[in-house]
Order: C-alpha cells, then structure tokens, then sequence
C-alpha cells in the first residue's frame, strides 16, 4: 500500500539556520504530494503540493520539488523564524491521503 | 480559514459510553473525513463521506460509526469507547472535483480523552 516515510525529529534550530525535512514515499500510482503544517494547538494547514513529477510546489519561503526517481519530496528554507516552530507532515494523495509520522520543529531566537 | 467547525473541542468520558463528535462546515464541499491523530502515527483515516448517506471506512474504522444526514454535517459516533480511542480527532473537508490533487482543509481538532 501506499505509504510515507518522512525523518524523525524533534529538530532544534536556530533563528536564520536552513531547515531541511526528508520525505520518501511509496505509491503503486502517481500521487500529488502535500506538506501540511500544524501549529500549536491548531488543526493542519496546506504548505505546499506537487501534483506531478518535477514541479516545485513553494509557499513563505518554503520550498519542496516532486522527485519521481528518487521517490522524494523534501521540505526546504532557507532562513527560518521563531513563528515556523510547529509540526510539520509529508503526505500523499493517491485517492485517499496518507500521512507521514509528523516532524517537531522548534526555532530558537 | 475554511469554514468548519468541530464540537465539543474537549471531552472526557468512561469506558464504555457513547460519544458523538460533530463536524459543520459552511463550504458546501462534497467530501469530509474523520481522522485521529496519534503520535508516531500521523493522522489516520477513520471515515470519509463522498455525500449524504454515501460513507465509506478508512485505515482505522473498527469501533466507529459515522453518519452524514446533511451536507455541512458529519457525526463520528464511538458505540462504545475505548481507552486506545483516547486520541485527537480532526474533520477535513474537501471539493471532490478532483480527489487525487485537491487540498484537504481541516477543523480544529476534538481531544478527546477516555478513562
């Protein structure tokens, strides 16, 4: 079945540090590809999608691009700030979505 | 933000009670999903709804029941609760033009807490 692999945190930055959150995935189809952010005390949010191989799905400086031959979907930025602390999900949209374990993210100032 | 709302937001209850959680949404969107959010598990489908009386089950369905009589309302029932059902359960709600790319948005959450 299909399945999302994203990497365990918690992840602990700094103010201005690059922030990179890995996700692999599984699929016998052709799935778009979601980052969805949780803040605290929130419900999930869309971040960004890609919904075919090589597009560039970007949104408040996050960026992550649809890999189809390494079956990736990584979470990028490039200077982050305190209010990007929150949990962040890799998922899959092959019919029904799939949702990765969830990745803590705390920026410190 | 999507309009949708999720009662009650908080609830404590004992083994073996019913309990009902509700979904409203005020977009008119066609589907909408129950999922329980556990961690180390992401959130996992419990039900979705394709339209009135149309429900199907997801990953986790045994021990849940759901309804939808309308379409801005979906009841996620537990017959009889558990303490493995102790979790936070979220609402989304999406267009279903296009199910494979279109975003999912969701409630705010019921924590629901079972002794």
């Amino acid at each position: 079945g299909d399945s999302v692999t994203q990497m365990e945190g918690p992840v602990t930055l700094s103010e201005e540090a690059f922030l990179t959150i890995n996700c692999t995935y599984t699929a016998t189809g052709y799935p778009s590809l979601f980052w969805y952010v949780q803040y605290p005390g929130e419900g999930l949010q869309l971040l960004l999608k890609a919904t075919k191989a090589d597009d560039k799905g970007s949104n408040k400086g996050f960026e992550a691009t649809y890999r189809k031959e390494t079956t990736s979907f990584h979470l990028e930025k490039g200077s982050v700030q305190v209010s990007d602390s929150a949990v962040y999900f890799c998922a899959l949209n092959d019919y029904k979505l799939s949702f990765g374990a969830g990745t803590t993210v705390t920026v410190r100032a | 933000d999507a309009g949708i709302t999720q009662s009650p937001r908080h609830k404590v209850t004992e083994t073996g009670t019913p309990v009902t959680l509700r979904c409203h949404q005020t977009e008119n969107h066609r589907y909408m999903y129950w999922y329980r959010q556990d961690p180390g598990h992401g959130l996992r489908l419990i039900h979705y709804s394709y339209g009135v009386k149309d429900t199907d089950k997801g990953e986790v369905s045994d021990g849940y029941s759901v309804s939808r009589s309308k379409t801005e309302d979906f009841l996620l029932t537990l017959e009889s609760a558990t303490s493995s059902q102790t979790s936070v359960y979220f609402c989304a709600i999406s267009e279903g033009l296009d199910t494979y790319q279109e975003t999912q948005y969701f409630g705010p959450g019921t924590r629901l807490l079972v002794l």
